[in-house]
């Protein structure tokens, strides 16, 4: 079946530095990928969504100086949360999805924890 | 707009007990629905799935059926175990709509041995 991954599974920052998280379709080219985050005991709120070799879209209210992601490739997306605040800990999750199937494979999450 | 309204939780029952996860949608279109499951500490794992009026989704005991006069997907399982205990999304998606996909809250489930 189609595996999603993502790296790291967890990190710890100081406030201020900047975290990149990668997103990786290992078995499948993902034309989309998409990005959520997850507050705890809630549900997914997409954050924005990619399509390889272009800009990301970015839903309402979602900071795109401050959520960096490139999908510079057909199995690789990334995340990176520029400037981290204790107010961007969540956990963030990436999806990806080959062609124009509605069926989206999620990766295992990051943990991130800012102080 | 579209939407997903599934039961809250947390649900607590025994091990072997029936479970029923109630969702309902609102959609101007004709979505596909889902089922996707959450344990803890981990991303989600696409349950079952139906793609039209009347198709059932089955897979690991779970069934799901599509029932457009209710606009509903409850989710269902004849005796559960404490593995099952995770939290559950449904969700919708319409193709060309945007192109995402809409969860709703999540149902935590609790099995007790």
């Amino acid at each position: 079946g189609a595996v999603v991954s993502q790296h790291p599974s967890w990190v710890i920052c100081k406030s201020g530095t900047s975290v990149k998280i990668e997103c990786r379709s290992l078995d499948f080219q993902a034309t989309t990928m998409f990005w959520y985050r997850q507050f705890p005991k809630q549900s997914l709120m997409l954050m924005a969504t990619s399509n390889e070799g272009s800009k990301a879209t970015y839903e309402q209210g979602v900071e795109k100086d401050k959520f960096l992601i490139n999908h510079a490739s057909l199995t690789l997306s990334t995340l990176t949360v520029t400037s981290a605040h204790p107010e961007d800990s969540s956990f963030y999750i990436c999806s990806a999805r080959q062609g124009r199937t509605d069926t989206q494979y999620f990766g295992p999450g990051t943990r991130l924890t800012v102080l | 707009g579209d939407s997903v309204t599934q039961m809250e939780g947390p649900v607590t029952l025994s091990e072997e007990a029936f479970l029923t996860i109630n969702c309902t949608y609102t959609a101007t279109g004709y979505p596909s629905l889902f089922w996707y499951v959450q344990y803890p500490g981990e991303g989600l794992q696409l349950l079952l799935k139906a793609t039209k009026a009347d198709d059932k989704g089955s897979n690991k005991g779970f069934e799901a059926t599509y029932r457009k006069e209710t606009t509903s997907f409850h989710l269902e399982k004849g005796s559960v175990q404490v593995s099952d205990s995770a939290v559950y999304f449904c969700a919708l998606h319409i193709r060309g709509r945007d192109d995402k996909i809409i969860f709703g809250k999540g149902t935590r489930l609790h099995i007790l041995p």
